[in-house]
């Protein structure tokens, strides 16, 4: 299986701060990844697909980059709402494998 | 706008099989989609279980797949999960969700169920 890592595990910001969340691969898994958002007893939500799209009706705060190893999710203005644990997914190797997740706090 | 939904039984033993099902409604189970279970553990986080076709083709997480079935039933517009010899590491958040057509992009998922295994 292909093992995907995170960094920070969690990070305290204040409102308006941009954040950045790294994501790293095992192996070359070109842009085959997807970010998502998990508020306490909820589903995911897909916020990203293919390393960098926004699924329709995600703020434009939110942004994708990377390819191969290492990607990142950005926050650029960090706002209340954004309060959550977020996960990067590869789809590049079945079975699919998630991240341990990034716990996001405002400070 | 697909609604996917997770009912049963929220305990269970060990060594017993666990069993759930996903309701959905607002699509089809015989539309062109894979149907897909996932679960959440404080120990291994989000875990991929496996999906089911809508043709009844199967694929599983090498993982689990000695323990797991994914089945349909197009009658009820339903699809379940049976996972056997289950241990307390089975304990966790049991998702249904459904990813984009010929993708694991999963913007649909049920809201969960936490399945307990203990005696």
């Amino acid at each position: 299986d292909i093992q995907m890592t995170q960094s920070p595990s969690s990070l305290s910001a204040s409102v308006g701060d941009r954040v950045t969340i790294t994501c790293q691969a095992s192996q070359d898994i070109s842009t085959f990844v997807n970010w998502y958002q998990q508020k306490p007893g909820k589903a995911p939500k897909f916020l990203i697909y293919d390393a960098t799209h926004l699924d329709a009706g995600v703020p434009s705060r939110f942004s994708g980059s990377g390819s191969g190893t290492d990607f990142t999710l950005t926050i650029s203005s960090l706002q209340p709402e954004d309060i959550a644990t977020y996960y990067c997914q590869q789809y590049d190797n079945v079975p699919p494998t998630f991240g341990p997740g990034t716990k996001v706090e405002i400070k | 706008q697909v609604r996917l939904q997770e009912s049963g039984p929220g305990l269970v033993k060990p060594s017993e099989t666990l069993s759930l099902t996903c309701a959905v409604s607002g699509g089809s189970l015989s539309s062109s989609n894979w149907w897909s279970w996932v679960r959440q553990s404080p120990g291994k986080g989000l875990e991929w279980i496996g999906e089911i076709y809508h043709s009844g083709t199967t694929s599983y997480n090498p993982s689990l797949k000695s323990r797991v079935t994914i089945s349909l039933d197009m009658s009820s517009n339903q699809f379940s999960l049976k996972l056997s010899s289950v241990t307390a590491a089975d304990t966790a958040v049991y998702f249904c969700a459904r990813p984009r057509s010929g993708s694991y992009q999963y913007d649909y998922w049920g809201q969960g169920m936490l399945v307990t295994v203990s005696s």
